[in-house]
């Protein structure tokens, strides 16, 4: 059973760096999908992007120019980085796999960590 | 972007009751590629169903999907205890990923 748990800081200035990071167990990271989703009352559900195991990776268009996803295969660890924070971003945020068609583009989402709440907050 | 609307946004029955769940999309969306997840207070969302009418691994037969285009339905035939949660519509059709805002199953 894959079992995927969310690590990091659960509080981050403005203007900084959001980093979190995901260890997954009871499976390999390789030949799979890794992607981060967080969930905010404002917002709801909303998904930020993805990686593929050999570090190709697919952005939210709406965030793409703040977000870096990260695999790394020898720690079967993947990670987030969102940049130029802002109360905005302020949200519980997932780690889950999604699974499909290689290079479909088109995934659902079979395992997800517990999450992890982040508040953006001077 | 694909907006869902979900319907309705709570929905207050008791158990053993069926349940129908709305989910419609603001174009249709391709192939069916339509999830739902369901998700209790501090925990994670839970995969449902997936291509629109596909159980996920150890979902029970109560769950059923249904749909296409625009407008898929999630039906509970008998509600458990358990089954008191939020339900989310999220597609996978087009990027980006979207989902809907939920709806909350309560019991009366």
């Amino acid at each position: 059973q894959v079992q995927l748990q969310e690590s990091g800081p659960g509080l981050v200035k403005p203007s900084e760096t959001l980093s979190l990071t995901c260890t997954v167990s009871g499976g390999s990271i390789s030949n799979y999908y890794w992607g981060w989703i967080r969930q905010s009352p404002g917002k709801g559900l909303e998904w930020i992007g993805y990686s593929y195991s050999d570090g190709s990776t697919n952005y939210n268009p709406s965030l793409k120019s703040r977000v870096t996803i990260s695999v790394d295969r020898s720690k079967n660890q993947f990670s987030l980085n969102l940049s130029s924070v802002t109360a905005a971003d302020t949200a519980v945020y997932y780690c889950a796999r999604p699974v499909g068609a290689r290079g479909s583009g088109k995934y659902y989402l079979d395992y997800w960590g517990q999450g992890t709440l982040v508040t953006v907050s001077s | 972007e694909i907006v869902l609307t979900q319907s309705p946004g709570t929905l207050s029955l008791s158990p053993g009751e069926r349940a129908a769940l709305s989910c419609r999309a603001s174009q249709s969306v391709s192939s069916s590629y339509l999830a739902w997840y369901q998700q209790k207070p501090g925990q994670a969302p839970r995969l449902l169903i997936y291509g629109a009418s596909s159980r996920a691994t150890g979902i029970p037969d109560r769950f059923s999907g249904s749909g296409s285009g625009t407008d898929f339905t999630l039906t509970i035939s008998r509600l458990e205890p358990e089954d008191f949660a939020v339900y989310y519509c999220q597609q996978y059709g087009s990027s980006p990923w979207t989902f809907g805002q939920g709806t909350k199953v309560e019991i009366k």
